[in-house]
């Protein structure tokens, strides 16, 4: 089945504690994308790949460090959680992205929460 | 000024009405899309749009470049359509930019 997957789903931790949330898709897509979503403010974008090796900020990339060693891998990393990090996260593929334009596959969502 | 502006923010209706959301930008684009957020969390795709019309079963989306403006449509609506629907689009190749830009969504209620 194609889909993007997000590990893990729910996550209570504490301010300082490093963690990593990852996203896995399996229709070899080369975009791939973190998007944050906050009460009142929608989904914000956090950092984008365009394909292997290359990543981009997006509109709220401080606090978060992302790598994509292999194409079907995007770990979103925040080094150390602060309590406005709390929200839902998403992370996002698609064949192509950014002007080229392409339908997005989500994944189901991290809600993360910082102590 | 938020680049993607969605209105209402908000709309309640009765079940069977027919239902309008609209979306305007300020921005060149490559692409529109429609999403759709159930409570819960989950987001899917519903459309992607660069012009005219598309259709899937009771759901129209349209979209005017000219305008900057489009409209997602829900005829017949039913209790189950009731989610957060939400408007992005992909800044054209001019603007140099990757980014993918929401709206704030519309949250959709409709009533039994």
């Amino acid at each position: 089945e194609a889909q993007v997957t997000q590990n893990p789903r729910y996550l209570i931790t504490v301010t300082g504690k490093k963690l990593t949330v990852t996203c896995s898709q399996n229709m070899n897509h080369e975009y791939m994308s973190w998007y944050r979503q906050d009460p009142g403010l929608g989904l914000r974008q956090i950092y984008y790949s365009m394909n292997v090796e290359v990543t981009d900020k997006g509109d709220v990339p401080e606090g978060y460090k992302v790598s994509r060693k292999e194409k079907r891998n995007f770990p979103l990393i925040l080094e150390s959680p602060s309590p406005n990090q709390t929200s839902l996260y998403f992370c996002a593929s698609s064949y192509f992205g950014g002007s080229y334009g392409d339908e997005q596959f989500f994944g189901p969502g991290t809600r993360l929460t910082v102590l | 000024k938020n680049e993607v502006e969605q209105s209402p923010q908000n709309l309640t209706a009765q079940e069977g009405e027919f239902i309008t959301i609209n979306c305007s930008y300020s921005v060149g684009i490559s692409a529109l899309h429609w999403l759709q957020q159930h409570p819960g969390g989950g987001i899917v795709s519903l459309f992607m749009l660069s012009s005219g019309k598309k259709k899937h079963g009771r759901l129209i989306a349209t979209i005017n470049i000219q305008e900057k403006h489009s409209s997602l449509h829900i005829t017949a609506s039913h209790p189950r359509d009731s989610a957060v629907y939400i408007c992005a689009v992909n800044p054209s190749l001019l603007n140099r930019d990757d980014k993918i830009i929401f709206g704030k969504g519309t949250r959709l209620h409709i009533l039994p």
